[in-house]
């Protein structure tokens, strides 16, 4: 969708590096949500980000929203072969959980 | 983990034929949702619930149908499938009220021949 983009497209990592990863709204955000999915499965729920400024942290994982709620980031600090998979954001504009707008999706690939 | 189960994980199946996928969830939760998935495309929703007999569409236009009869269940019927059909399809939940997050099942990912 245009409304919200993801970057990279695809990462491949050594195992142990940190990666970010980013989701960049077309306009302001009333929430954000990541998911990470493994191939062929369904989504896993990770964060859900609202106020801007707001970090959440989930093991090794660390997701922020700027200021201006129009963009989140990813981080992943030392990461391991069990963070491989799809990692989508999807925006909620409308403040109700109903009508998300979902990125392409990051796929990241972590080598041994 | 969320408990909420889809069956079948997978399907082949043949043109013409009717297509009932299932999707039930223990936790109570109000909404229910299904998305299609295609490969490098974003996820749409073809079908959300608010409760029970309550459905509307998405907004993705689809040739499938949903029911919501009971909370715990929302099935996804094609009444002749078709190659066009072939996709992954998602089904999700979440919690009445504001910033509650969907939780989503493995998915069926069908194939029409």
């Amino acid at each position: 969708s245009q409304e919200l983009e993801q970057s990279p497209q695809s990462l491949i990592v050594q195992e142990g590096k940190n990666l970010t990863i980013n989701c960049t709204s077309s306009k302001t955000l009333y929430g954000l949500y990541w998911y990470k999915q493994k191939y062929g499965e369904g989504l896993i729920f990770l964060m859900m980000l609202q106020k801007g400024g707001e970090e959440k942290s989930h093991e090794k994982i660390t997701a922020k929203l700027d200021e201006k709620k129009q963009q989140s980031s990813l981080h992943i600090t030392a990461s391991q072969p069990s963070h491989a998979g799809i990692y989508l954001c999807g925006a909620d504009y409308a403040g109700n959980n109903r009508k998300l707008i979902w990125g392409l999706g990051t796929s990241l690939a972590v080598n041994p | 983990e969320a408990d909420i189960y889809q069956t079948p994980r997978y399907l082949v199946i043949g043109t013409g034929k009717k297509i009932t996928l299932e999707c039930s969830q223990t936790m109570g939760h109000d909404k229910m949702y299904w998305y299609q998935q295609d490969p490098g495309m974003e996820l749409h929703l073809i079908h959300y619930s608010y409760g029970v007999n309550s459905t509307e569409k998405g907004d993705l236009s689809s040739e499938s149908t949903v029911s919501r009869i009971r909370t715990e269940h929302f099935p996804l019927t094609l009444e002749s499938a078709r190659p066009s059909h072939t996709s992954q399809y998602l089904c999700a939940s979440s919690d009445t009220g504001g910033n509650q997050p969907q939780h989503f099942g493995d998915g069926t990912r069908l194939s029409i021949l």
